[in-house]
């Protein structure tokens, strides 16, 4: 299994609190995403990572801000939580070989709560 | 943009049937092509990949999937269901623009006795 975590796996917080979700590599790879998992929609990126300080949106960046200071570390940022972020979060890696690009290696999850 | 539709949302089928989960994309040029499967409070796994080398792709655990230009779709297929396939298969395009990909909905897939 690709060497990834995210922390916290779990997390219930308050409408305007701000949180911080980590993900964590060990494979040095370049390219790094935030997804949000929700029923009937499937998997849908929020921002993404194409090396250190280089990130960019997705689809479904509003609400969010994110940052890359070490090739390993990927941080999403909820500045003021809503209860429509209420979801499960993954982060994705994943490489280049040969100018084409690899299969995304998912991490665990986590499921944040927004009351 | 790029989309991906799977059609039906839950599938159910008995076990030692066949199974056939449906996916269909838009795009201009063939993207490269993923299948997913995530069991219940798991992260995504990778069941197979269609990168232009072979429209018949093989993936882990019995599941293939063939590639159709003309029918735009990614059909994803199994001879003989097992209790343990039970799970969310996600069927995804891209990869040519930073790795991105989009995803479709998500088929539930359940195998009954």
């Amino acid at each position: 299994d690709a060497g990834i975590t995210q922390s916290p796996r779990h997390k219930v917080t308050e409408t305007g609190t701000p949180v911080t979700l980590r993900c964590h590599q060990t494979e040095n790879h370049r390219y790094m995403y935030w997804y949000r998992q929700d029923p009937g929609h499937g998997l849908r990126l929020i921002h993404y990572s194409y090396g250190v300080k280089d990130t960019d949106k997705g689809e479904v960046s509003d609400g969010y801000s994110v940052s890359r200071s070490k090739t390993e570390d990927f941080l999403l940022t909820l500045e003021s939580a809503t209860s429509s972020q209420t979801s499960v979060y993954f982060c994705a890696i994943s490489d280049q070989t040969g100018g084409s690009y690899n299969e995304q290696f998912f991490g665990p999850g986590t499921r944040l709560t927004v009351l | 943009a790029q989309s991906v539709t799977q059609l039906g949302s839950h599938v159910s089928v008995s076990e030692g049937a066949l199974v056939l989960l449906r996916c269909n994309y838009s795009s201009s040029v063939p993207p490269y092509l993923f299948w997913y499967v995530q069991y219940p409070n798991q992260g995504l796994q990778l069941l197979l990949k269609y990168t232009s080398a072979a429209t018949l792709v093989k993936g882990i655990n019995g599941f293939e999937a063939e590639f159709k230009k003309s029918e735009t779709s990614f059909h994803l297929t199994k001879p003989s269901a097992h209790m343990s396939d039970a799970a969310e298969y996600f069927c995804a395009a891209g990869g040519t623009s930073y790795g991105k990909l989009t995803f479709g909905q998500g088929t539930i897939l359940t195998v009954h006795p």
